[in-house]
């Protein structure tokens, strides 16, 4: 079974600085990954994603995520803060089943950016 | 345009009824999928469909139900039977051939 668990619900971090959220999986098979970002009272629209070839994926609005197999991680990054980062943060894997692609999410993180 | 459309965006309804949440998708992605989300749970998979006229029951299908009539569509009912239905709802679809999934902009229900 996969499991995905997000360190820390909350992270606050001043406009400029370095944005690190941490994503750490359980798979019984190779992973496929995604980090989401869910502003208040909407959908979930995706940041990025891994499924094979380059361990370092780039995704929208400065967002990268390095895929470490060794440390089961996907932690995902941004150099500099901006205040519309202000969101909540879902890391996912995925999971193949007999019924089916299911993905199985983290508990989220939610990102405040002081001015 | 494209998209996943989830109507009303909120929704109030009496302790004991029951209730239709919409789901439409013009994507023309073959899996479809409905989630809850409460506050510092994360979102959690109540049921989801690979196909037309097939579904399946996610991690808390209780106290819900499903249909895939269309390809389409995929409403979710709320049943009285579910003990807290009080939520945030998403669905979500996925091409066949992809792992990512595509969210809708969810309904918020609230019953009292």
């Amino acid at each position: 079974a996969q499991s995905v668990t997000q360190l820390g619900s909350h992270v606050s971090v001043s406009e400029g600085a370095l944005v690190l959220l941490r994503c750490n999986y359980s798979s019984s098979v190779p992973p496929y990954l995604f980090w989401y970002v869910q502003y208040p009272n909407q959908g979930l629209q995706l940041l990025l994603k891994y499924t094979t070839g380059a361990t370092l994926v780039k995704g929208i609005n400065g967002f990268e995520a390095e895929f470490k197999k060794s440390e089961t991680s996907f932690h995902l990054t941004k150099p500099s803060a901006h205040m519309s980062d202000a969101a909540e943060y879902f890391c996912a894997v995925s999971a193949l089943t007999a019924a089916g692609n299911k993905l199985t999410f983290g508990g989220g993180t939610r990102v405040l950016v002081k001015p | 345009d494209g998209g996943i459309t989830q109507s009303p965006k909120y929704l109030f309804r009496k302790e004991g009824q029951n209730v239709t949440l919409s789901c439409e998708q013009n994507l023309n992605h073959d899996a479809m999928y409905w989630y809850r989300q409460d506050p510092g749970q994360g979102l959690r998979l109540i049921y989801y469909s690979q196909i037309v006229n097939d579904f399946q029951k996610g991690d808390i299908a209780e106290g819900y139900s499903v249909s895939r009539e269309k390809k389409e569509s995929f409403p979710l009912t709320v049943t009285s039977a579910q003990k807290n239905p009080t939520a945030f709802y998403l669905c979500a679809s996925r091409n066949g051939g992809s792992y990512e999934q595509y969210f809708g902009p969810g309904t918020r229900l609230t019953v009292t």
